[in-house]
């Protein structure tokens, strides 16, 4: 199976929003609404930001969304602050009963 | 609070088998509402799902390495673990296992443990 493709970096000044893209295949990214971001510090395990291409667990900032559009689906962070510098990754379940993860995005705020 | 726990021989060598155990507390691994996994990342790499185990039983790998891995539920231990034979260089990497709170979305993975580091060397 196929890495869903993300960009390698994105960056943006505090208080600026930035959207992270996420695109897949039809079948995975556009079949199903099994879409999850991770956020993850240095040194940190990942902690999951959005699943079900758009809900936000519990005690995840409202500044987080997600969305899909087709065969890629997009985290946005809005009002961006130092502490959302991380890398995420995108995952997505799979026609094949599996799960393959986005090769990751490093987020820097400027 | 649960907390998950990855642990095992943080060095293992060419074509010996890796065996990892995760320790799960503060909720039961056999409860019917969870499922398991397994994730790993290589030192500065992304991260690469393993497999995952349901409620049932039944298992689902990766198809990169599924002739060769083998992921169970002790329930009497309340401990899942990782089999991964005839390891290689490239099965280096930070392993974690993690929890599956959907019956319908096996793909999120809601609680994580630290992660154990193994070197095939």
């Amino acid at each position: 199976q196929s890495a869903l493709t993300q960009p390698a970096s994105v960056s943006g000044s505090p208080g600026q929003s930035i959207t992270i893209s996420c695109t897949g295949t039809s079948s995975d990214v556009g079949l199903y609404n099994y879409v999850s971001w991770y956020q993850q510090h240095p040194g940190k395990a990942p902690r999951v930001m959005i699943y079900d291409v758009i809900d936000r667990p519990s005690g995840v900032s409202h500044r987080f969304s997600g969305s899909r559009s087709g065969n890629t689906a997009s985290l946005t962070i809005s009002g961006l602050q130092s502490e959302d510098e991380a890398d995420y990754y995108c995952s997505s379940y799979t026609t094949s009963s599996t799960v393959v993860f986005g090769g990751g995005t490093k987020l820097t705020v400027l | 609070q649960l907390q998950l726990q990855e642990s095992g021989p943080g060095l293992v060598k060419p074509s010996e088998t890796l065996s990892l155990t995760c320790t799960v507390s503060g909720g039961s691994i056999s409860s019917s509402m969870y499922h398991w996994g397994w994730i790993r990342q290589p030192p500065g790499k992304g991260l690469e799902w393993i497999g995952t185990i349901y409620f049932t039983g039944n298992t689902y790998y990766n198809p990169s390495l599924k002739s060769r891995l083998t992921i169970s539920v002790d329930t009497s231990k309340n401990q899942l673990s990782l089999k991964l034979t005839s390891v290689t260089a490239a099965d280096t990497a930070l392993y974690y296992c993690a929890r599956v709170p959907s019956d319908f979305d096996p793909n999120w993975f809601d609680s994580w443990g630290q992660g154990t580091l193994v070197t095939v060397s």
